[in-house]
């Protein structure tokens, strides 16, 4: 398998409601990485996991709780988001993150969610 | 701070006439440049990378250091060619930022 998959494709949810993106790889890789993406904006960097370790943290608010329950799978739990939080969440990952030089990211399809 | 600025949201050109899609950076350090490609319906993908110095699908780029630059070029458009592209920079430790994107639309 040569792919990042994510579920679901389409996610809506309210104010109040807790939902979870997943994420998964089977390409061994070791780094992985949670982008939101606006309409016609670039993808912004979220979080970034390093052998199942967080390295990175965007600033980003703690309505978003990422989880990295092993080096296949990237979970994003998501509770009381806003309108504002509406957009496509990209999922990627790579085969190392704990170097300084850049391995190439694989990309997900992503999952659009809306917020209402 | 790591930016990366593309001037241009859309470009068009015909089939068969000359490609630039420009990229300009500001970091202080060594980054690593990339193009990363978006094509309809499709998964954002690498395009090429500035270390590798390779050709792909016709695309070549060329890290200026001096003008600080990392213009996508290919002498020859062609219709499959038009797609989302985005320049990307990594200061290291995976961290990237995209630039805001150009939309290339090739015109048969």
């Amino acid at each position: 398998d040569t792919e990042v998959t994510q579920t679901p494709k389409h996610l809506v949810m309210g104010m109040t409601n807790k939902k979870s993106l997943k994420c998964e790889q089977h390409m061994g890789h070791r780094a992985m990485y949670w982008y939101k993406q606006k309409a016609k904006k670039p993808p912004e960097l979220m979080f970034v996991y390093s052998y199942e370790k967080l390295s990175i943290n965007e600033s980003v608010p703690s309505r978003f709780s990422p989880e990295c329950p092993n080096s296949s799978l990237l979970n994003l739990h998501l509770h009381a988001l806003q309108p504002e939080d509406s957009a496509l969440y990209l999922c990627a990952s790579s085969q190392d993150g704990a170097g300084t030089s850049y391995n190439e990211q694989f990309f997900g399809p992503g999952t659009r969610l809306t917020v209402l | 701070a790591q930016r990366v600025t593309q001037p241009e949201k859309l470009l068009s050109v015909f089939k068969g006439a000359p490609v630039e899609l420009k990229c300009n950076y500001s970091y202080s350090g060594s980054p690593e440049l990339f193009w990363y490609v978006q094509y309809s319906r499709q998964r954002l993908q690498l395009l090429l990378r500035h270390i590798s110095r390779e050709s792909i699908k016709g695309f070549t780029a060329d890290l200026n250091k001096g003008e600080t630059s990392f213009h996508l070029k290919k002498p020859f458009a062609q219709e499959e060619d038009s797609a989302m592209y985005y320049c990307a920079l990594s200061g290291g430790y995976q961290k990237v930022t995209f630039g805001t994107g150009t939309k290339l639309q090739v015109i048969p």
